[in-house]
């Protein structure tokens, strides 16, 4: 149980055009959704925070213009690269937490992750 | 602020060698802490957790113990398999405004030879 799935998992595009990565919580809701990069060889750097209907917090240094996060339902947040460059190329992890239902009460502050998506930009 | 720091890697073991990662964190309060192992090409799993003092998180062999006193959460484990080789991360979770924040260690790589 407590499934992430996030898709896809590997894309290459052209630089100058825009990326949606989605990622979905399968068996449970998820109130807090969380987007991390990761540099090769390096740990993760959080990105931004989403709550289900409400804008985004972006972590100092991160541009909200340039990462667009939706976080329409309890099951689906995306990640828009915007006008991807070379150095936006990274793996690119999602990860939920639970806020209400079966999983919710193991620790709340527990996150699932999904598998990450690998984005090259040429 | 609050953070993890792990010893470096890499690591290199033989199989059925004794494992012990170390982690430190500091934090105001009280955090949870939690070691997640990420394989290559893959996303994080979480491994285990504690969420106070002197509780011992455990799966698939690893243990770990958190130690308030000494502000730590080493991993260990006591034979290692070729399968376990992949990068371990530290991490603590603490309160923030409107829920919580994780913090992660840099990450300890584990190659196990057979």
């Amino acid at each position: 149980g407590a499934v992430v799935s996030q898709h896809p998992s590997w894309v290459i595009c052209k630089s100058g055009t825009s990326v949606k990565i989605e990622c979905r919580s399968l068996d449970f809701q998820a109130t807090t959704m969380f987007w991390y990069r990761q540099f090769p060889k390096q740990s993760l750097m959080l990105m931004a925070t989403s709550n289900e209907g409400s804008k985004a917090t972006y972590e100092q240094g991160v541009e909200k213009d340039k990462f667009l996060i939706n976080h329409a339902s309890l099951t689906l947040s995306t990640l828009t690269v915007t006008s991807a460059h070379p150095e936006d190329s990274s793996f690119y992890i999602c990860s939920a937490s639970p806020g209400t239902g079966a999983f919710a009460g193991i620790a709340k502050n527990i996150q699932y992750f999904g598998a990450g998506t690998r984005l090259s930009v040429l | 602020g609050d953070s993890v720091t792990q010893m470096e890697g890499p690591v290199t073991l033989s199989e059925e060698a004794f494992l012990t990662i170390n982690c430190t964190y500091t934090a105001t309060g009280y955090p949870s802490l939690f070691w997640y192992v990420q394989y290559p090409g893959e996303g994080l799993q979480l491994l285990l957790k504690a969420t106070k003092a002197d509780d011992k998180g455990s799966n698939k062999g690893f243990e770990a113990t958190y130690r308030k006193e000494t502000t730590s959460f080493h991993l260990e484990k006591g034979s290692v398999q070729v399968s376990d080789s992949a990068v371990y991360f530290c991490a603590l979770s603490a309160p923030n405004t409107g829920g919580f924040k994780t913090i992660f260690g840099a990450g300890t790589r584990l190659f196990v030879k057979a």
